[in-house]
């Protein structure tokens, strides 16, 4: 356990439902991160925070997918409208001041029927 | 942008056999180099990492060595166990951003 927690761990929605996924970091992390899994593939980035400030996102963050991170601690990424093509894996990973690692939480998974 | 390159899989190897993932990247600058290993039914955990040139990172019996001439971070361990069975990652921390950027994965199958 690395301290970064995700939920819910599993989501099955029909297409086009909107769905909404938590991510609460290690509590002093300023950095938070939300990375997509597809099975047999690495995670691609698909946004940054630095406290609430959403600093980079990912041309795979399509118009249909925004998250948020109001207070500078946990975040909550929504995909509206989903596909089949949104099913993966989301992990959120998050980084402490000075320090070059990421952490990263157990994954959200989503399947899109 | 940053790319990252490794090894395909699936690699098998016999228990205490010598083991080499090979991973080369692409670069502007000098990015952070990272292993991260996923176990069966886990998340993604740090192994290693190397912040600079001619640093080797270390751990579980795992090295690897930041090699800057060959933009290389190959993954080794000398004498692997069944429980090393995994997925590994290499993974350049991009150096213009803060993300990292994720190699397709080794899948790592050791036999008893």
């Amino acid at each position: 356990d690395t301290g970064v927690s995700q939920d819910p761990r599993h989501k099955i929605t029909k297409r086009g439902q909107n769905v909404t996924f938590r991510c609460d970091p290690i509590s002093e992390h300023n950095r938070l991160y939300w990375y997509r899994q597809t099975l047999g593939q690495g995670p691609e980035f698909l946004t940054y925070f630095q406290n609430e400030a959403q600093l980079e996102k990912s041309r795979l963050l399509s118009d249909r997918f925004s998250a948020e991170r109001p207070k500078g601690s946990f975040s909550t990424l929504e995909i509206q409208r989903t596909e089949q093509g949104d099913s993966a894996m989301y992990l959120c990973a998050s980084r402490g001041r000075g320090n070059e690692t990421q952490y990263f939480g157990p994954g959200t998974r989503l399947l899109v029927l | 942008g940053d790319s990252v390159t490794q090894m395909e899989g699936p690699v098998t190897l016999s228990e205490e056999a010598f083991l080499t993932i090979n991973c080369t990247y692409t670069a502007t600058g000098y990015p952070s180099l990272f292993w991260y290993v996923q176990y069966p039914g886990e998340g993604l955990q740090l192994l290693l990492k190397a912040t600079k040139a001619d640093d080797k990172g270390s751990n579980k019996g795992f090295e690897a060595t930041y090699r800057k001439e060959t933009t290389s971070f190959h993954l080794e361990k000398g004498s692997v166990q069944v429980s090393d069975s995994a997925v590994y990652f290499c993974a350049p921390r991009d150096s213009s951003a803060s993300k990292i950027i994720f190699g397709s994965g080794t899948r790592l199958s050791i036999r008893p």
